[in-house]
């Protein structure tokens, strides 16, 4: 059972436009919510995360949405570079749990 | 700082012989451990956890086992490797939940 899921597996944007990464989660229970980056050959990173107390979290050009009621989540990047072309993972956890989930990725791709 | 040690980077191994891969943490204590695999064109699939020294935690079936023998070390085994084993290794550490910090991973070819 997928409880995290991104449904695009890739995504082309122009150069300086706005990039929108999509992710839906089935499990009531997850309260904390993540966005990582991962070039080839390499582990990810963190992007950046958001808690379901919230529903906007920004840190530079990346924001990311939280959507409760419809289990769903969006991570932003305006505007897009070259430098973000990379493989995005939704990731989610829950309190009681000591281990992330994570979505099957989305491969985006930043056209000059 | 905290760094993650993950070795070797690529590994080529035949069907059948063993495995073994492993990952070190420096600059923290009793640290969460996890192996995730990423195998071609999939995402992030948890392997095995540890909260503690010996403390092992399976999520899937397989061919692979996993050991805790020190507090900062986490090794990823297998006995005989199957072709369906070729994949992206990631070694990642934690102090709870948040904010994981993965390796560099190792890729494996089973041939």
């Amino acid at each position: 059972d997928q409880q995290v899921k991104q449904n695009s597996p890739s995504l082309s944007v122009q150069e300086g436009r706005i990039s929108i990464l999509n992710c839906d989660y089935t499990n009531s229970m997850f309260d904390y919510f993540l966005w990582y980056k991962k070039y080839p050959a390499e582990g990810p990173t963190f992007l950046i995360s958001i808690s379901s107390i919230k529903d906007k979290n920004e840190d530079g050009r990346f924001t990311v949405f939280l959507n409760k009621s419809a289990k769903h989540l969006s991570l932003h990047i305006v505007p897009s570079q070259p430098g973000d072309s990379a493989v995005y993972f939704c990731a989610a956890s829950d309190q009681g749990a000591q281990k992330l989930v994570f979505g099957q990725g989305t491969r985006l791709t930043i056209n000059p | 700082s905290q760094t993650i040690h993950q070795w070797p980077a690529t590994l080529v191994q035949p069907v059948g012989s063993p495995l073994s891969l492993e990952c070190t943490v420096e600059g923290t204590s009793n640290p969460n451990l996890y192996w995730y695999r990423q195998a071609a064109g999939r995402g992030l699939q948890l392997l095995f956890y540890s909260v503690g020294i010996g403390q092992i935690s399976s999520e899937v079936p397989q061919n692979l086992s996993a050991s805790r023998p020190q507090d900062r070390q986490f090794i990823l085994s297998s006995k005989k490797l199957l072709l369906s084993d070729s994949g992206f290794y990631l070694c990642a550490w934690s102090k709870g939940t948040y904010g994981y910090t993965f390796g560099s991973g190792t890729r494996l070819t089973v041939v």
